[in-house]
């Protein structure tokens, strides 16, 4: 079982629609990321929000947007989404920074897998 | 040239065989390493932390080479559940915002035969 949990499992959306994916954890976690990932590729990053901020963002189109209401959530907006955009999601918290988190892992979520119409 | 490097495979090995992956990086400035397995259609799960001097794991054995920006898993007596793709990750720290950022190597393929 993950501690990461992700929701919705599955989603099927119209380039119109508007809609939500939710990321949580309760490993006291304070950095959290967002990742596509397409079949036979690795995770691309898209944000990480280290201490409830948004401290990167790789250059990710303004369609996806990011949320983070509180140390444990993350969400991603997702709105007029293209069908290039249909992936898997992942998210994944971990330990931020400083010397003695330096060699701590991101856990992973098991992903949303979207499908834009 | 890719940040992370890794042969993409597959590497199909008999169960029981003894198979090795390579990773070289290309950041200097990477802080830590790790290996991840990707089921298919799953999440990449930890498969282990990779330490300067080494580190092994009932069958798993990593290793870290620093000077020459590489890093090896080795799998002994290979099992069928073994089948999966197998992702280097490098952690480095970006300059601009100081949090860490992981960047992925394009994962090794393993099938492991009956």
């Amino acid at each position: 079982d993950t501690e990461v949990t992700q929701t919705p499992k599955h989603l099927v959306m119209g380039m119109t629609n508007k809609k939500s994916l939710k990321c949580e954890q309760h490993m006291g976690h304070r950095a959290m990321y967002w990742y596509k990932q397409k079949a036979k590729k690795p995770p691309e990053l898209m944000f990480v929000y280290s201490y409830e901020k948004l401290s990167i963002n790789e250059s990710v189109p303004s369609r996806f947007s990011p949320e983070c209401p509180n140390s444990s959530l993350l969400n991603l907006h997702l709105h007029a989404l293209q069908p290039e955009d249909s992936a898997l999601y992942l998210c994944a918290s971990s330990q931020p920074r400083g010397d003695i988190y330096s060699n701590q892992p991101q856990h992973f979520g098991d992903g949303t897998r979207l499908s834009i119409l | 040239r890719k940040e992370v490097e890794q042969d993409p495979g597959p590497f199909n090995v008999p169960e029981g065989a003894t198979v090795a992956f390579n990773c070289t990086y290309s950041n200097s400035a990477s802080q830590s390493f790790f290996w991840y397995r990707q089921d298919c259609r799953k999440e990449p799960k930890l498969l282990m932390s990779v330490y300067s001097s080494g580190n092994e794991d009932g069958r798993f054995t990593a290793q870290l080479n620093r000077a020459s920006q590489y890093i090896s898993l080795l799998i002994r007596d290979s099992k069928l559940s073994d089948s999966a793709t197998y992702l280097c990750v490098v952690n480095i720290t970006p300059t601009t915002s100081g949090t860490y950022k992981y960047i992925f190597g394009t994962g090794t393929r393993l099938k492991v035969l009956a």
